[in-house]
């Protein structure tokens, strides 16, 4: 299976901040790549797909880039309502597989 | 607006063989274009993706969970299932299902299954 590394696990951001969240692949997914934000007791709601492409009606604030095997999801200026768990997922290869998750806490 | 929604046993017994179903509204699941997919999330493991179906019956299950998996499609009622056999402790988990095309960008809410005698 291909491994989805994430970091940090947990950050703690005032609002206004620039956040930036990392997921590494253990081997080439392409830009196979998506991001979801889930809050607590609900389903993950998906943000970016393909690594880089905002998925309708998700703010701007949310962006996504990649770099080989590395993916990052930015929060250009966090906001009260983006307190939840990121995953990273990649969709290249069967079994799909997910990071662990980062927790985005708002100072 | 596409809908799923779980709904099954909250609770199983060892050994025993979990059944959930998905239903699926506010479009029809008779679609070539999505797959419709199963995932797990427990505290130990994160999120799991289980397997998916395609309306025309084709499967794919992470090789994980393989042999104890089932995954089926009912058209006319706009539902698919999952078939989880031999179940233990470590299956203890919130289930969902989603609209799937590699992305998942329809879930339903998501069903507690506790494996417990």
């Amino acid at each position: 299976d291909i491994q989805m590394t994430q970091s940090p696990s947990t950050l703690s951001a005032s609002v206004g901040d620039r956040v930036t969240i990392t997921c590494r692949a253990s081997q080439s997914i392409s830009s196979w790549l998506a991001w979801y934000q889930q809050k607590r007791g609900k389903a993950p709601k998906l943000l970016i797909y393909k690594a880089s492409s905002l998925e309708s009606g998700v703010p701007p604030r949310f962006s996504g880039s990649a770099s080989g095997t590395e993916f990052t999801l930015t929060i250009s200026s966090l906001q009260p309502d983006d307190s939840a768990t990121y995953y990273c997922q990649q969709y290249n290869t069967y079994p799909w597989t997910f990071g662990q998750g980062t927790k985005v806490e708002i100072k | 607006q596409v809908q799923l929604q779980e709904s099954g046993p909250g609770l199983v017994k060892p050994s025993q063989t979990l059944s959930l179903t998905c239903t699926v509204s506010g479009g029809s699941i008779s679609s070539d274009t999505y797959y419709w997919s199963w995932i797990r999330q427990s505290a130990g493991k994160g999120l799991e993706w289980i397997g998916r179906i395609s309306t025309r019956g084709s499967t794919n299950y992470n090789p994980s969970l393989k042999s104890r998996v089932t995954i089926s499609v009912d058209t006319s009622k706009n539902q698919f299932s999952l078939k989880l056999s031999s179940v233990t402790a470590a299956d203890t988990a919130v289930y969902y299902c989603a609209r799937e095309l590699g992305i998942l960008d329809y879930w339903g809410q998501g069903t507690l299954v506790t494996v417990s005698s």
